[in-house]
């Protein structure tokens, strides 16, 4: 079965500075990843996804995450933090067809950036 | 605009009541998903539809029920309503069975009184 964790609920970061949101799997099939990001009273957008290949994977509004095996981790970063970041983010992970398709979330990540 | 259309936007029913969310995918896609979020239990995957046909099954309660109608919108139908069923309902689409990340319509906000 797959799981996603993500550690901690809230993050608070200083404009311009470094954006960390951890993300940790599990699955018993290589997974397709995915982070989302919600704006208040909005629905879900996709940032970036990682399916095979390339581990580094660059997302819109200067995000990235980088896929490692071994640690079962998908981290998403943003060098430097805008006031417009304030969301929150979820991570999902997928076994793919041979689990419908279904994404299974973590709990979601609040960010709060300060002036 | 995802491309994701979902109506009502907002629904206050009592207890005991059914009511019906509507979605229609964005053009050319033929999965449709529902998601139930809540502050408890979170994000939760509840159904999947693809051309008309169901794909795989949740954590969707018996007194749910859903369908994709031959024009691929789909209803989400939730009967004998109870306070715990208050949630944000969101629908999702792709263009297949695929898994390249759903697009998301803006949700359903649903509160049983």
């Amino acid at each position: 079965a797959q799981s996603v964790t993500q550690l901690g609920s809230h993050v608070s970061v200083s404009e311009g500075a470094l954006v960390l949101l951890r993300c940790n799997y599990s699955s018993s099939v290589p997974p397709y990843l995915f982070w989302y990001v919600q704006y208040p009273n909005q629905g879900l957008q996709l940032l970036l996804k990682y399916t095979t290949g390339a581990t580094l994977v660059k997302g819109i509004n200067g995000f990235e995450a980088e896929f490692k095996k071994s640690e079962t981790s998908f981290h998403l970063t943003k060098p430097s933090a805008h006031m417009s970041d304030a969301a929150e983010y979820f991570c999902a992970v997928s076994e793919g067809k041979a689990a419908g398709n279904k994404l299974t979330f973590g709990g979601g990540t609040r960010v709060l950036v300060k002036p | 605009d995802s491309g994701v259309t979902q109506t009502p936007k907002h629904l206050i029913t009592a207890t005991g009541q059914r009511v019906t969310l509507r979605c229609s995918p964005r053009s050319g896609d033929l999965s449709v998903y529902w998601y139930q979020q809540s502050l408890d239990q979170g994000l939760q995957f509840l159904i999947q539809y693809y051309n008309g046909e169901e794909r795989a099954k949740g954590n969707i309660l018996e007194r749910f029920s859903a369908q994709q109608f031959p024009d691929l919108h789909s209803e989400l139908n939730l009967s004998s309503l109870e306070l715990g069923d208050s949630a944000l309902y969101f629908c999702a689409s792709s263009i297949g069975t695929a898994n390249v990340g759903y697009t998301f319509g803006s949700g359903t906000r649903l509160t049983v009184v």
